[in-house]
This record gives structure tokens, C-alpha cells and sequence, in this order.
């Protein structure tokens, strides 16, 4: 079974500085990954993906991620955090063949002014 | 495309009423995905529709809880008898085919049950 671990429940940055979300995954496949966010009282946005392709992935609003097989990681950064960045983040692991996402338990980004 | 649509955005009702919800995923999608957001267990699946076919409800958390899809642009989620413990945000996702796992969500429907 696959499965996912966002490593910190909440991680707090000041405007301007960089955004690291941590996440590892555990899958028996070649899993695909993503990172959604969800911004208060608001439905998930698939911020990026990562399918087997490039390692290095490229989202929306300057994000992006990078799969490390040998770490089993897939962690999201951003090199300058927005006071609109300011989101719950959710890393993913899709189930091969069946279309399933294995949600993480979130991260909660504040940024500060 | 209008994206996901979800209705009521939210919903009051009394414990042992009847609460019906309801979604029409993005035209063209063939996999429609019911999950439900609770603060102590975060997002869970609770079942999805695979050309209005339901494949995977072993999600769903008791009888009290269905879901249908008569047709490719509307499904329900429904709650009967409802209690205090259903109250959650209920989000309706669709997507592709299985050349594609991204999934397009909904706003979600905050559901209260006094």
C-alpha cells in the first residue's frame, strides 16, 4: 500500500524568504506525486505534478518540487514566500493503474510580514 | 469549463434528517471521486465512479451513507439518518482517463448536523 508523511504540521516563514514542505512517500510502484493546496474555505488546487518525467518539477506561483528516488522524498519549495502563499499544502501519492490519491495529513504554511 | 460544481455550499440540518449533496464534475471526465474533510482525520476517499459505475466504495463509513451517478454530469452523495459526527467538509472531485491521475476538486459542501 501506498502511503504518504508531510513531515511538519505547520511551518512558518517571513515574506521574502524560502519555502520548504517536506514530504515522503512509500509506494510499490513507479508512483506518480503531486502537491495541492487549499487556501481557507476553499476547494484543492493542484499546485504541481511529477509523473516519471523530469525530476525536477515546475508548478503554479513559483513553486516547484523535486523527486528523489533514493530519499523516497518529493518535497516542495519556494524561493521567496507571498503573504499569499499562506495556505494549508498537501502532498499526494497516486495508486498505480487505479486512479486513487493517498492524501498526507497537510501542512499548514503561515508567513509572516 | 466551469470547473467542479458542488451544491449546497453549505448545509445546516438536525440530527436524523436526511442531507442530500450533489456534484456535476467537468464535462468529459470519466472518474468522479466523493471525499470528506474532517479536522481529526483529514481528506478521505469515500468512494469513486468510473463511467458512472461505482468501483471503490470501501470508503464510504457505514449504511448510512450512498452515492450515485445516474448519469456523466451529476452524482449524489447522500446522508440518512445524518448525526452530529457527519459534520465535515464533503469535496467532489473528477478527472480523466487513467492516462491522467490529476484530479479537479470542487469548493466543497460544509455540512453541520445539529
Amino acid at each position: 500500500a501506498q502511503s504518504v508523511t508531510q513531515l511538519d504540521s505547520h511551518v512558518s516563514v517571513s515574506e521574502g524568504t524560502p519555502v520548504l514542505l517536506r514530504c515522503n512517500y512509500s509506494s510499490s510502484y513507479s508512483p506518480s506525486l503531486f502537491w495541492y493546496v487549499q487556501h481557507p474555505n476553499k476547494g484543492l488546487q493542484l499546485l504541481l505534478k511529477y509523473t516519471s518525467a523530469a525530476t525536477l518539477v515546475k508548478g503554479i506561483n513559483g513553486f516547484e518540487a523535486e523527486f528523489k528516488k533514493s530519499e523516497t522524498s518529493f518535497h516542495l519549495t519556494k524561493p521567496s514566500a507571498h503573504m499569499s502563499d499562506a495556505a494549508e499544502y498537501f502532498c499526494v501519492v497516486s495508486e498505480s493503474r487505479g486512479n486513487k490519491l493517498v492524501f498526507g495529513a497537510g501542512t499548514i504554511l503561515r508567513v509572516k510580514s | 469549463d466551469a470547473g467542479v460544481i458542488q451544491s449546497p455550499r453549505h448545509e445546516v440540518t438536525e440530527m436524523g434528517q436526511e442531507v442530500t449533496l450533489r456534484c456535476k464534475p467537468i464535462s468529459g471526465h470519466d472518474y468522479l471521486f466523493w471525499y470528506r474533510q474532517t479536522m481529526m482525520r483529514g481528506l478521505e476517499l469515500l468512494i469513486y465512479f468510473n463511467n458512472n459505475v461505482p468501483i471503490d466504495d470501501s470508503g464510504m463509513p457505514e449504511d448510512r451513507f450512498s452515492a450515485k451517478m445516474p448519469n456523466a454530469s451529476f452524482s449524489t452523495l447522500k446522508i440518512q439518518p445524518s448525526e452530529p459526527r457527519d459534520s465535515a467538509v464533503y469535496f467532489c472531485a473528477s478527472s480523466l482517463q487513467l492516462e491522467t491521475d490529476t484530479q479537479y476538486f470542487g469548493p466543497g459542501t460544509r455540512l453541520t448536523v445539529l
